[in-house]
């Protein structure tokens, strides 16, 4: 009954080091995406990808990089971390991005970029 | 470009009260609407999924309608408690293409305390 689950929770990286947030879902969804949340701005698309081997970017993904090996995970990755990053991040899943279907999030990644 | 807006930003309450916040979006050709609850420090957690044919869907105190031709929801709670407080988030979906595939739109949410 694990759903979507992220790792890690809290992280504190220096300005130039990188990072990878994982996130793995049990549900075989072949939809999974990236969102960043920041105050007073909502949620935004950063990458996404319909299955595995193939991933393309959302709305805001300088800065970051994915990949998507296996269908089960989607690692989110930071190469030179900014202070910009700073920003709560989730993973979500769905089935596929057609319609009737329902998203599952996972419980985020604080990050704190110092 | 779809935009999503929730009134009020935020409501405080004594317990009891019944109580509804108000989700809108600008573009109606949208295939579902959720509704989530996020806890402080916390993720996302749906309540309520409303497809477009759909009306209305309930899930125990939680009443959620959906007028699509208006781009209107609401999402009606019952008999409010303590343990309601948390900030609620609707998004809808739309399906999309190219950078916007898949992604859901949120409103900013409401923060919602109920007050012993």
């Amino acid at each position: 009954n694990a759903g979507v689950t992220q790792t890690p929770k809290f992280q504190v990286l220096k300005t130039g080091q990188s990072m990878t947030l994982q996130c793995a879902q049990d549900m075989n969804h072949e939809y999974m995406s990236w969102y960043r949340q920041d105050p007073g701005m909502g949620l935004r698309l950063i990458h996404y990808s319909v299955g595995a081997g193939i991933t393309d970017q959302g709305e805001v993904p300088n800065g970051y990089n994915v990949s998507r090996s296996t269908t089960e995970d989607f690692p989110l990755r930071l190469l030179s971390a900014a202070p910009s990053q700073t920003s709560v991040y989730f993973c979500a899943s769905r089935t596929n991005p057609g319609r009737n279907t329902e998203a599952f999030f996972g419980q985020g990644t604080r990050l704190t970029v110092v | 470009k779809q935009e999503v807006t929730q009134i009020p930003a935020a409501l405080s309450v004594p317990e009891g009260e019944n109580l509804v916040l108000n989700c809108s979006f600008t573009d109606s050709a949208i295939y579902n609407l959720q509704w989530f609850r996020q806890d402080p420090g916390k993720g996302l957690t749906s309540l309520l999924l409303i497809q477009s044919s759909q009306r209305e869907q309930t899930s125990g105190r939680l009443n959620a309608s959906l007028d699509k031709s208006s781009g209107r929801s609401t999402l009606y709670i019952a008999a409010s408690q303590p343990g309601d407080s948390a900030t609620y988030l609707c998004a809808v979906f739309i399906g999309g293409r190219g950078s916007t595939l898949g992604r859901l739109y949120f409103g900013r949410g409401t923060q919602l305390t109920v007050w012993p």
